[in-house]
């Protein structure tokens, strides 16, 4: 099985900064990756899909990089709404993972 | 509109079983893989299992493998999760997922004595 390792696990920062989460894959998975964004009680948003895609109606804040087994989500001036948890997954091959997440907290 | 509609859940002992269901509409359902994705208290996402569109080469991850069955019925756009052998540990709210794009509203299954 494809494991993924987020870095960081909590980070905290402030209304306007700019701020990179990183996703490690243990092994190649080309560019199929997917980002995700988390509220307390709700269903994950699909922020980012084959590591640089911005899906439909998605700020455009919100970027995604890399390849192979690096990969970033990048949010270029983070807004009091981005303040949430945020998951990579791999969709490269079964049993698909996710990372373990990163909660984005309020400086 | 893409709607996932979730039902079932609810309170089951250990060693006990329960179906989730997941009504599709919106899409055609059967072009699409479908997966169950689940959200222990506190804790991460773990995808627990995915079909693909015609339901062949349904996949687990180890922690369900062999007590888990997801299907799915094309003809009524139904996508299902079989849960046996249920664990203490399987506690968690269940979601269905069309590639991630979109999400059921999640079915909270507590497994206690």
């Amino acid at each position: 099985d494809i494991q993924m390792t987020q870095s960081p696990s909590t980070l905290s920062a402030s209304v306007g900064d700019r701020v990179t989460i990183t996703c490690r894959a243990s092994q190649s998975i080309s560019s199929w990756l997917a980002w995700y964004q988390q509220k307390p009680g709700k269903a994950p948003k699909l922020l980012i899909y084959k590591a640089s895609n911005l899906e439909s109606g998605v700020p455009s804040r919100f970027s995604g990089s890399g390849s192979g087994t690096e990969f970033t989500l990048t949010i270029s001036s983070l807004q009091p709404d981005d303040f949430a948890t945020y998951y990579c997954q791999q969709c490269n091959s079964y049993p698909l993972t996710f990372g373990g997440g990163t909660k984005v907290e309020i400086k | 509109e893409v709607q996932l509609l979730q039902s079932g859940g609810g309170l089951v002992q250990p060693g006990g079983s329960l179906r989730l269901s997941c009504a599709a509409s919106g899409f055609t359902f059967s072009s699409y893989a479908m997966s169950w994705v689940r959200q222990a208290p506190g804790k991460g996402l773990e995808w627990v299992s995915g079909i693909f569109g015609s339901g062949g080469s349904p996949d687990y991850p180890d922690s369900v493998k062999g007590r888990f069955t997801i299907s799915r019925d094309n003809t009524k756009n139904m996508l299902y999760l079989l849960m046996n052998s249920l664990r203490v540990e399987d506690t968690a709210v269940y979601y269905c997922s069309k590639d991630g794009a979109q999400w059921g509203q999640g079915t909270l299954v507590t497994v206690t004595s």
